[in-house]
């Protein structure tokens, strides 16, 4: 499940389960996001992105959905791995501005 | 390598001394961002470069730090008499700056410690 406390919000998944990691943008006016994983000691690595004329996104094992009535995002990995722990994080990016925004992120854990 | 190449990947220093952090981006990106990443935080923009025009400091977070981009390629962000909140990830970031919604692409940081 889910928790949020003084750190990262976590996700702890079994090796195998799908996982649904959330994020919440502030900016009404956004319309390109994207996601982000980034393990411990290295960059940020794109994963997928979605523009705000479209609902869902689907890549490798990866979908992301958008739901702008909310403002809400999430990202989806079907069957995650071991090799999917890391830190996800969103990024929005409102048109005309090249500075996106990110949030926090959430650290998802899969056990084996 | 075709990623964003950044050196060195750690740094060790006394308070006060002056660093100088170095960033390679992606051949062809003509943007380049520079982030700080303190533990546990998300990513605290700094400083934004576009071609040739004047940069984006707006994130700078004081008269200490600075950047430079020689050539439209490599930058260098330097830190004078560092301070012991100075202590984070320095990411530097790529992308294809004339298009606009396109994807960041980062490399490792250089992980930054003042003593």
């Amino acid at each position: 499940g889910e928790s949020v406390g003084l750190h990262l919000p976590t996700l702890s998944v079994q090796e195998g389960d799908n996982s649904i990691i959330n994020c919440a943008y502030s900016n009404s006016a956004s319309d390109y996001f994207i996601w982000y994983k980034q393990e411990s000691g290295k960059g940020p690595q794109f994963i997928i992105d979605i523009r705000s004329n479209m609902d869902k996104r689907q890549g490798q094992r990866v979908t992301v959905l958008l739901n702008k009535t909310v403002k809400h995002l999430s990202l989806q990995i079907a069957a995650t791995q071991p090799g999917d722990s890391a830190v996800y994080f969103c990024a929005e990016l409102s048109g005309g501005s090249y500075i996106p925004t990110f949030g926090r992120g959430t650290s998802l854990i899969v056990h084996p | 390598g075709a990623g964003v190449s950044q050196s060195p990947s750690n740094k060790v220093t006394e308070k006060g001394k002056d660093v100088e952090l170095r960033c390679d981006p992606i051949s062809g990106h003509t943007a380049l961002y520079w982030y700080r990443q303190s533990l546990g935080q998300g990513l605290e923009f700094l400083i934004y470069f576009q071609g040739n025009s004047a940069p984006d400091k707006s994130g700078l977070p004081s008269d200490r730090f600075s950047a430079e981009r020689t050539g439209g390629s490599v930058s260098t962000l330097t830190i004078q008499r560092t301070q012991q909140e100075d202590s984070a990830v320095y990411l530097c970031a790529s992308s294809f700056g004339d298009r606009v919604l396109q994807p960041q692409h980062f490399g490792d940081g250089t992980r930054l410690s003042i003593l």
